[in-house]
């Protein structure tokens, strides 16, 4: 069975901070990997993904990831933090069995606080 | 490219009442959709797998005659809610399996449902 496990529900940043976001994972199959993020009453939005190709991940808005398989980890990362980068941000592993292939799996969230 | 659009973005609608939301992909086609059912401050939850020309595949514990799912063209699935109760309030989000080369998941924007 696929999973992903998100540290911390909030975090709270200063502008200008970095952004340091945990997602572990757990997969029987090498995984693939998301991450999304949620502006209030919307959709997701694609931020990264990994896909077997590089281990580090650039995305949108500054954003990147690194897959680390000996951590089982896809922590998301933003040297600098920006007002506009509050939001709820979601990892997800793809489930890759025959019967459940393409369904993902979200971590729990993590809502993104940031501060003057 | 890979827009999903969902209509309509909120309703509001009587207890006992059916709520009809659809979903679309607008510039690919899509033999997978998914829907998705989000509780404030939650994760989402995926509710089923709507392909194609073929029956939903319903997540375990998920109402197979209560949230009716139809997938009549390649660029449009229906979920409907039927005799809505306030419990069924929630925020309903679909999702389009890419088109080739896109390992990701495109997501629309969300229906806010609200029972009275």
């Amino acid at each position: 069975a696929q999973s992903v496990t998100q540290l911390g529900s909030h975090v709270s940043v200063s502008e200008g901070a970095l952004v340091l976001l945990r997602c572990n994972y757990s997969s029987s199959v090498p995984p693939y990997l998301f991450w999304y993020v949620q502006y209030p009453n919307q959709g997701l939005q694609l931020l990264l993904k990994y896909t077997s190709a590089a281990t580090l991940v650039k995305g949108i808005n500054g954003f990147e990831a690194e897959f680390k398989k000996s951590e089982t980890s896809f922590h998301l990362t933003k040297p600098s933090a920006h007002m506009s980068d509050a939001a709820e941000y979601f990892c997800a592993v793809r489930l890759g069995t025959t019967d459940s292939w393409g369904k993902l799996q979200f971590g729990a969230g993590t809502q993104v606080v940031v501060t003057p | 490219g890979a827009v999903v659009s969902q209509h309509p973005s909120w309703v509001i609608c009587k207890s006992g009442t059916s709520v009809k939301i659809e979903c679309r992909s607008l510039d690919f086609q899509a033999t997978t959709m998914f829907w998705y059912r989000q509780f404030p401050k939650q994760s989402l939850m995926l509710m089923a797998t709507s392909n194609e020309g073929s029956k939903a595949t319903y997540e375990q514990g998920v109402e197979k005659d209560k949230f009716l799912i139809n997938h009549a063209s390649l660029t449009l699935s229906t979920l409907t809610v039927t005799s809505a109760h306030p419990e069924d309030s929630s925020f309903y989000i679909c999702s389009a399996r890419g088109p080739p080369g896109h390992s990701e998941q495109f997501f629309g924007p969300g229906t806010r449902l609200t029972v009275l």
